[in-house]
């Protein structure tokens, strides 16, 4: 069971956008940043988005994050092929004083 | 640019220590915070610590009472050492450079590849 949640899986067709949640707590997501790692399949996780809404030089601007409240979303605008991947969110938890993730959201194109 | 590569045992015994290190190269440990990610086959992230360069550590809490994270800086290697292990501790074990904002963990800028550790008898 993960601190934040997300949808274990999303799914679109190429050229669609797609936007993938995250929800967590006041002592997470509504009082820090949140992060974005996408993981394709068989690497590591990779940086995409950092400080809530912020993209990482490299990382194409197809990716947008944003947040309201305890809750954080990664839209995907015009769906490749090659974002089929695992996507996962992260922020700091002043409670726990550790990082959490979420599950991960599999991201399929269809 | 900056690379990481874990390396260790791929195969640990159970109530046994796992031990790995991660090799820096192309940069050096200074003014960044160093940390250990896990991930069991098929699952998802699980973060374990850090290690400033200077020597502070801070460790996530439902690991804290097996886990020591140490830096090598003349060999600017990172350590991990978990101990008491179990099947639930086998995963691919990443390290990951990260730095602080306003007393939290900012980005994880660069991961190493990974590392697999399995956890049997």
């Amino acid at each position: 069971q993960s601190v934040l949640t997300q949808p274990p899986s999303a799914s679109g067709t190429p050229g669609q956008r797609v936007t993938i949640s995250c929800s967590g707590s006041s002592s997470n997501i509504g009082s820090n940043y949140v992060y974005w790692y996408q993981q394709l399949p068989g690497t590591a996780p990779k940086l995409l988005i950092y400080r809530s809404i912020q993209r990482p030089s490299g990382a194409p601007d197809r990716f947008s994050g944003s947040t309201s409240g305890t809750s954080a979303s990664l839209a995907i605008s015009g769906l490749r092929s090659e974002d089929e991947a695992d996507y996962y969110c992260a922020a700091w938890d002043d409670s726990l004083s550790a990082l959490v993730f979420g599950g991960g959201t599999k991201l399929t194109v269809l | 640019q900056v690379q990481l590569q874990e390396s260790g045992p791929g195969l640990v015994k159970p109530s046994e220590t796992l031990s790995l290190t991660c090799a820096v190269s192309g940069g050096s440990f200074g003014t960044y915070y160093w940390n250990w990610i896990r991930q069991p086959p098929g699952r998802g992230l699980e973060w374990i610590g850090y290690m400033y360069y200077s020597g502070s550590t801070k460790y996530n809490p439902s690991l804290k009472s097996r886990v020591t994270i140490s830096i090598d800086t003349s060999k600017t290697q990172l350590s991990l050492k978990l101990r008491s292990v179990t099947a639930a501790d086998t995963a691919v074990y990443y390290c990951a450079r990260g730095s602080l904002i306003w007393g939290s963990l900012d980005a994880f800028d660069i991961w190493g590849h990974g590392t697999m550790v399995t956890v049997s008898s």
